[in-house]
């Protein structure tokens, strides 16, 4: 199994610039999460889905956040317009139905964003 | 509230020796428990995960964790650390009366010194 599929892996944008990240989940997988790593917040979940619709996008941090999942293969996370503030480690991961507490989340390998 | 706490930011063992990453839990619910490693620059790869039955739960690379309910806690351990074990690790807690959210603690920190 190729894993959770993140794309890029590292962008550098200027502040002002539409951000798109995207993402692949295992195939099978029903659920989808979108998290953000920092330094100074450690790991926050932003966004997640269980069959394509959005369950809880209360970690979202403001409008400029949007994230889509048109279909069981793909989902994006955008950012429009970026901050420098936005600089973090974007993951996503997917897992089995979100209504079964057992089922393990896998992690992609991240998506490193720098906006200067 | 719903909550997993890593009391230590790091921990430093000598290769060879027994190590133990501390994780503590508050859930409204049963809790299922989940350990993560990362490594650096890297995603955060799954170890070992209790939901039920034996309390303590074998994983990946040797490590093992022991769910205790009394004292809420899911201690990660292995019997004799490795150089390559030095990464960060992750405790998560999932929340069944709390729509089945995860909350992952802040990491631990291993450095393994040979």
């Amino acid at each position: 199994d190729a894993g959770v599929i993140q794309s890029p892996r590292h962008e550098v944008t200027e502040m002002g610039q539409e951000v798109t990240l995207r993402c692949k989940p295992i195939s099978g997988h029903n659920s989808l999460f979108w998290y953000r790593q920092t330094m100074m917040r450690g790991l926050e979940l932003l966004i997640y889905f269980n069959n394509n619709v959005p369950i809880d996008d209360s970690g979202m941090p403001e409008d400029r956040f949007s994230a889509k999942m048109p279909n069981a293969s793909f989902s994006t996370l955008k950012i429009q317009p970026s901050e420098p503030r936005d600089s973090a480690v974007y993951f996503c991961a997917s897992g089995g139905d979100y209504s079964n507490s057992g089922n393990t989340i896998y992690f992609g390998e991240g998506s490193w964003l720098t906006v200067v | 509230a719903q909550s997993v706490a890593q009391p230590e930011d790091q921990v430093n063992v000598a290769e060879g020796n027994p190590l133990t990453v501390k994780c503590t839990y508050s859930v409204s619910g049963n809790p299922y428990l989940f350990w993560y490693v990362q490594y650096p620059n890297r995603g955060l790869q799954f170890l070992l995960k209790y939901i039920t039955g034996d309390n303590l739960v074998k994983g990946s690379y040797g490590f093992e964790a022991e769910f205790n309910k009394s004292q809420t806690s899911f201690h990660l351990k292995k019997p004799s650390a490795l150089v390559s074990d030095s990464a960060l690790y992750f405790c998560a807690v999932r929340d069944i009366g709390d729509f089945n959210k995860f909350y992952f603690g802040s990491g631990t920190k291993l450095n393994v010194k040979p």
